[in-house]
């Protein structure tokens, strides 16, 4: 199973702020994804990322709030921008190895 | 619309017990159901799947059973272990199109086993 690395594990950062978060993996992969998981919810699938192509965002989530980069098969960011505090939550990357996914150990994103 | 479902927020065993999970689904486009375990300060970690051509899948004490008429799954843990306690999410990946590789997940069940 892929190795995955998520920086920083957790934050506090001011509302109007931004964070970006970064994420390698020990193996080059094709499909990386951003979760988030809020306050006592379940898991929600922010964005797939593609090395070499924009990211493909779900439904409630738009590229200027959450934007992401993935320059290689190792490595990608997501960006929380212009943070309130109902970005409080658990962000999470993945990856694809199908059929399985595996995830990182997440970023706790508290903004007060 | 919530195509995938964990009714019971909470379950409660007693250790060496069976442990009986449940995940209901209404998409038939996925392929692929999975179980993760989650601890509040960690990313889910995987447990087990299930391929959507079978109705069995076993791996030590736990094993996923699938019922595709009835668009549900269970995970069975035998014998529960005190260290089972966590958050268990089910979750199906999408087979189709520009959704594939996405997982849909359940809303957890929050098990406790009690020694």
């Amino acid at each position: 199973s892929a190795v995955i690395s998520q920086k920083p594990s957790r934050d506090i950062c001011q509302r109007g702020t931004s964070l970006t978060i970064q994420c390698q993996v020990d193996s080059q992969v094709t499909m990386m994804f951003w979760y988030r998981q809020q306050p006592g919810q379940s898991l929600t699938l922010i964005a797939t990322a593609n090395q070499g192509s924009e990211a493909t965002y779900e439904s409630g989530f738009v590229i200027d709030k959450f934007p992401i980069s993935r320059p290689n098969l190792t490595f990608s960011t997501l960006t929380v921008s212009n943070m309130s505090p109902e970005d409080s939550s658990i962000y999470l990357c993945s990856v694809d190895q199908y059929p399985r996914t595996f995830f990182g150990q997440g970023t706790r994103l508290t903004v007060v | 619309d919530q195509q995938v479902k964990q009714n019971s927020p909470s379950l409660s065993v007693q250790e060496g017990r069976i442990s009986i999970l449940n995940c209901d689904y209404t998409n038939s486009m996925f392929d692929y159901f999975l179980w993760y375990k989650k601890y509040p300060a960690e990313g889910p970690t995987f447990l087990i799947s299930i391929s959507s051509i079978k109705d069995k899948n076993e791996d030590g004490r736990f094993t996923v059973f699938l019922n595709k008429s009835a668009k549900h799954l269970s995970l069975h843990i035998v014998p529960s272990q005190p260290g089972d306690s966590a958050v268990y999410f089910c979750a199906a990946r999408d087979a189709g199109g520009t959704s594939y590789g996405k997982l849909t997940f359940g809303q957890g069940t929050i098990l406790t086993v009690h020694p």
